[in-house]
């Protein structure tokens, strides 16, 4: 079964350092998110990417964040000057059309703590 | 007030059990809903979805969506061990991409 794969699995680093979280969408999917979830607390939509460009995006992603699809077939979230309150899991997830619910598939997700 | 919300248990039932599980939401132009299931650590799995009201079943799951009351409900017959994970709730416009999820029921089966 396709899946969605993310590394790395845990990273661990220090507040307001860089982080690139990195995921493999399955192969024929078009449309990409990234969800956060902070320990025992509910799952957060973060963004949305079709065709290159962000499709929606929620309050949580201000500057500090960014996605990227470097080729084709990896799509990364970039996490600039981290700080301890971004402690989180974060999913990927893909989907064949926009997310109307029945095709979105979530990766097992990276687990991120800030020093 | 939240727009889904989910009674996070936890809940524990004993084997063989009827499971239910329910969320309200006040979001009118939610049109989508869906139920996940998610073991310690790991990503939220899809188990059911539906955009009308009225039951929908696969095997031992049943969703109800009742919209005129902005109630969602998860039914799980002949619960088994393998059944104890957290249980998401979620939502969608028909406009948009987002999923707004409750926030999760722990639940424990008991062999």
């Amino acid at each position: 079964e396709p899946e969605v794969t993310q590394t790395p699995s845990h990273q661990v680093t220090q507040m307001g350092q860089e982080v690139i979280l990195r995921c493999v969408p399955i192969s024929n999917h078009l449309y990409f998110y990234w969800y956060r979830q902070i320990l025992g607390q509910k799952v957060e939509f973060l963004v949305s990417f079709y065709n290159n460009e962000i499709s929606e995006k929620s309050e949580i992603f201000d500057d500090q964040f960014s996605v990227e699809r470097p080729d084709g077939s990896n799509f990364t979230l970039k996490i600039r000057s981290t700080k301890l309150e971004d402690s989180a899991m974060y999913f990927c997830a893909s989907s064949e059309i926009r997310a109307s619910g029945n095709t979105i598939y979530f990766g097992e997700g990276s687990w991120l703590t800030v020093v | 007030q939240k727009e889904v919300e989910q009674d996070p248990g936890p809940l524990s039932v004993p084997e063989g059990a009827i499971v239910s599980l329910n969320c309200t939401y006040s979001n009118s132009a939610f049109q989508y809903f869906m139920w996940y299931r998610q073991y310690s650590r790991k990503g939220p799995e899809l188990l059911m979805y539906t955009y009308s009201s009225g039951n929908k079943e696969d095997g031992r799951f049943t969703a109800q969506v009742d919209k005129s009351s902005k109630y969602i409900s998860l039914f799980i017959r002949d619960s088994q061990p393998s059944d104890s994970a957290t249980y998401l709730c979620a939502t969608k416009e028909t406009s948009g991409s987002r999923l707004t999820f409750g926030e999760g029921t722990q639940l424990t089966v008991n062999p």
